[in-house]
């Protein structure tokens, strides 16, 4: 069974642009969620996709946003990238009750 | 929300001797706590994990040990080696399923 999958791999922004993150969870999970990764914060969490719906928010601004696809592919989204915003994006797929997570590779952004 | 402590940062073993790296959280209501080991360009893969109705769960060397009293729990490698050598991060949900992590161990088995 394939794992998870997260386009691009690595990626280099400016300073006020915005960037799309893309994830393909395992087959069958219905559970996306997105986790940002520095060496100052750690892994936090950014929000979760069940069935096309957020059902989980963490305490990140409005910047970041996020949408899942009926096929349970989600994306997610920075608008107005500011320096702090570098960082590995996790993202991670489980069955329905949104435990027993497993991680993607990450997307490694770099903001300039 | 949930609060987890992680021990030690840094762990350094000898090959073929045990770790424990031990979390502590604080929302008394989680009931699922999983171990993750993330390696040098990788994203974290989850290792082992415990429900809250269990005390213990082993799989091969490695084991996890829940004290829901203390509020506690801890993961167990024996007979480690060099392969081992990673950053270890325990996490536990909150009430509303948001998962927060531990600060990370960083796992070094010395051949």
């Amino acid at each position: 069974k394939a794992g998870v999958t997260q386009t691009p791999r690595y990626l280099i922004k400016t300073r006020g642009q915005q960037v799309t993150l893309s994830c393909s969870p395992i087959s069958g999970h219905r559970s996306v969620s997105w986790y940002q990764q520095t060496p100052g914060q750690g892994l936090q969490f950014l929000f979760e996709y069940f069935s096309e719906t957020q059902r989980n928010k963490g305490n990140f601004p409005g910047r970041f946003s996020g949408r899942q696809f009926s096929n349970s592919r989600s994306e997610m989204n920075v608008s107005t990238l500011e320096l702090g915003d570098s960082a590995l994006y996790l993202c991670a797929s489980s069955k329905q009750d949104g435990y027993e997570q497993y991680f993607g590779p990450g997307t490694r952004l770099t903001v300039t | 929300g949930e609060n987890v402590e992680q021990h030690p940062s840094t762990l350094s073993v000898q090959e073929g001797d045990s770790a424990v790296i031990k979390c502590t959280y604080s929302d008394s209501a989680s009931n699922y706590f999983p171990w993750y080991k993330q390696e040098l360009g990788k994203g974290p893969q989850l290792i082992i994990d415990i429900r809250s109705n269990v005390g213990e769960k082993k799989d091969q060397r490695i084991a996890v040990t829940l004290n829901k009293t203390a509020k506690h729990f801890s993961l167990h490698i024996t007979e480690t080696q060099p392969e081992d050598s990673a950053v270890y991060f325990c996490a536990a949900p909150n009430t509303g399923n948001q998962f927060y992590f531990g600060t990370g161990t960083s796992l070094t088995v010395i051949p």
